[in-house]
C-alpha cells in the first residue's frame, strides 16, 4: 500500500502557483519524499525529490515541514500543460529491496 | 542519450492468447522494474530486475513472468491473457545504487 495519502482532485487558474499536499506520516528517517507527474497516457515523469530540506529545480518547489510528515509540490506559475495526475511516493534512496508504491494521486486541472 | 525504450506501442490480443512486451533501459541503468496501470488507477508493481534474477515481486499471478538479458533490457510475458489484464504497461529503469526511476512511455494492450 502507498504510504502517503493527497487529495484526489485540484484547479488552478494558469499563470497561478498551484500548490499539491501530500501527507506521508509515518514516513521514516532515511525515506525520501518523490514527486511524478503522468499526462494522459503517458509513462511517469519525474519532478523533484527531497529527504529534509526544500529542493527547488526548473520543474518545482518541494517544501517539507520540519517533522517530515508532510509536503507540498509547487508549480511556481502553472500551464495548461501542467495538467496531469501528480503522485507523491516515499521511499529510500536506493533501490535494495525497495520499489517505488503509487497511489491514485492528484489530478490537477489548471483552468484558462 | 535515449531514455527508456518499450516495444510495440500499442498491442490487440485475444483471450487465452500469449504476449511478449520488451524494455530496454536508459543508458547507466541496470534495474529494471515493470509496472501495470488499468485505465484511471496508479501503477501497480508486477516485479523488478536486476543481474537477470527477478528480485522483488508485486501481488501478480505467476502467468507474469520476466526476463533481463545481459545488456540490462528486460522482457515481460504474459500468458493466457484475460480481459482484465488490458492496460498500459510500464517499464521503469534506475541504477542499482539508487535514485529515481526513469519511465518509458508505455505499451497499450487490449485483451478482446
Amino acid at each position: 500500500d502507498a504510504k502517503t495519502t493527497q487529495p484526489p482532485s485540484m484547479d488552478c487558474a494558469e499563470g497561478r502557483a498551484a500548490n499539491l499536499p501530500c501527507n506521508h506520516s509515518t514516513i521514516s528517517g532515511n525515506e525520501y519524499v518523490y514527486w511524478y507527474r503522468q499526462i494522459h497516457s503517458q509513462g511517469p515523469q519525474y519532478i523533484i525529490h527531497g529527504l529534509k530540506n526544500n529542493e527547488t529545480n526548473e520543474m518545482a518547489s518541494l517544501i517539507i515541514t520540519e517533522d517530515r510528515k508532510s509536503s507540498t509540490l509547487i508549480l511556481p506559475h502553472a500551464t495548461l500543460r501542467d495538467t496531469a495526475v501528480y503522485y507523491c511516493i516515499v521511499r529510500f534512496r536506493d533501490n535494495y529491496g525497495q520499489n517505488f508504491v503509487f497511489g491514485p494521486g492528484t489530478r490537477l486541472s489548471v483552468l484558462p | 542519450d535515449a531514455g527508456v525504450t518499450q516495444s510495440p506501442t500499442h498491442l490487440i490480443k485475444t483471450r487465452g492468447q500469449q504476449v511478449t512486451l520488451r524494455c530496454s533501459p536508459k543508458s547507466g541503468h541496470d534495474t529494471v522494474s515493470w509496472y501495470q496501470q488499468a485505465l484511471g488507477q496508479g501503477p501497480q508493481f508486477i516485479f523488478q530486475y536486476y543481474e537477470e534474477e527477478e528480485r522483488q515481486r508485486g501481488n501478480f499471478p505467476d502467468r507474469f513472468s520476466g526476463h533481463q538479458f545481459p545488456n540490462y533490457s528486460s522482457e515481460l510475458n504474459v500468458n493466457a491473457l484475460l480481459l482484465g489484464d488490458s492496460a498500459l504497461y510500464l517499464c521503469a529503469s534506475s541504477p542499482r545504487t539508487g535514485g529515481g526511476y526513469t519511465f518509458g512511455s508505455g505499451t497499450r494492450l487490449t485483451v478482446v
